[in-house]
């Protein structure tokens, strides 16, 4: 079975262009969360979907960055402009829903450099 | 808000020593999990241990878990230069979300 799987692997961007990440999780897992950690510093939440809802988007910086998860299977994170601050690696993680919401699998992250 | 916090940030070992991790955290919690990230690579996931645990084992981790304290511990036995990563607890942050809160991290470094 394939594992949740993300694009780019690296995506290296100058200040004020965009960026698109994609994440395809796990078939059949409702649950898509993105994390991401900035600068070697802790990981941190940015949004969960459930299907194709926005669960909690608490954690999203600000409104330069907007998820999609149309259809309820793969998403996408625009970071629009980009920043230099939003250099870090993007996670994306999914679970099965109910019962089995607790078990994360991540991908393998997308190395974000914006110069 | 920042979950959990652990110690050392770093820590560097010789193959074959143990190295220990630690890690509180600030609320009540149904579980703790512990994850690597290698250099360039995704996050794994480990181990998690139930509050109702005090200690779980798997290969060559071991976790123990003090809900009085707040604070959990991995071990690893018998280092290996492949041990050589970021070693995060996470706990779940509450609500419907089920998301995870993760600890500042421990970067650590086994040399051959």
């Amino acid at each position: 079975e394939a594992g949740v799987t993300q694009f780019p692997s690296h995506s290296v961007i100058e200040k004020g262009q965009t960026v698109t990440l994609r994440c395809d999780p796990i078939s059949g897992h409702d649950n898509l969360y993105w994390y991401r950690r900035v600068m070697g510093k802790e990981i941190k939440f940015l949004l969960h979907f459930v299907k194709e809802s926005k669960q909690d988007e608490s954690g999203m910086p600000n409104n330069r960055f907007l998820a999609e998860r149309t259809g309820g299977t793969y998403s996408t994170l625009k970071v629009q402009p980009a920043e230099l601050e939003d250099s870090g690696v993007y996670f994306c993680a999914s679970s099965l829903g109910g019962s089995g919401a607790y078990e994360q699998y991540f991908g393998p992250g997308t190395r974000l450099t914006v110069t | 808000s920042q979950q959990g916090e652990e110690d050392p940030q770093a820590l560097s070992i010789q193959e074959g020593e143990n190295a220990t991790m630690n890690c509180s955290y600030k609320t009540s919690i149904n579980n703790l999990q512990w994850y690597r990230q290698n250099s360039g690579r995704g996050l794994v996931h480990l181990i998690l241990i139930r509050s109702n645990e005090r200690e779980k084992h798997s290969g060559r981790l071991r976790v123990t878990l003090d809900t009085s304290k707040k604070s959990s511990s991995l071990l690893i036995t018998a280092s290996r230069a492949a041990d050589t990563a970021s070693y995060f607890c996470a706990t779940l942050g509450g609500g419907a979300t089920n998301k995870l809160i993760f600890g500042t991290g421990t970067l650590l470094a086994v040399q051959p």
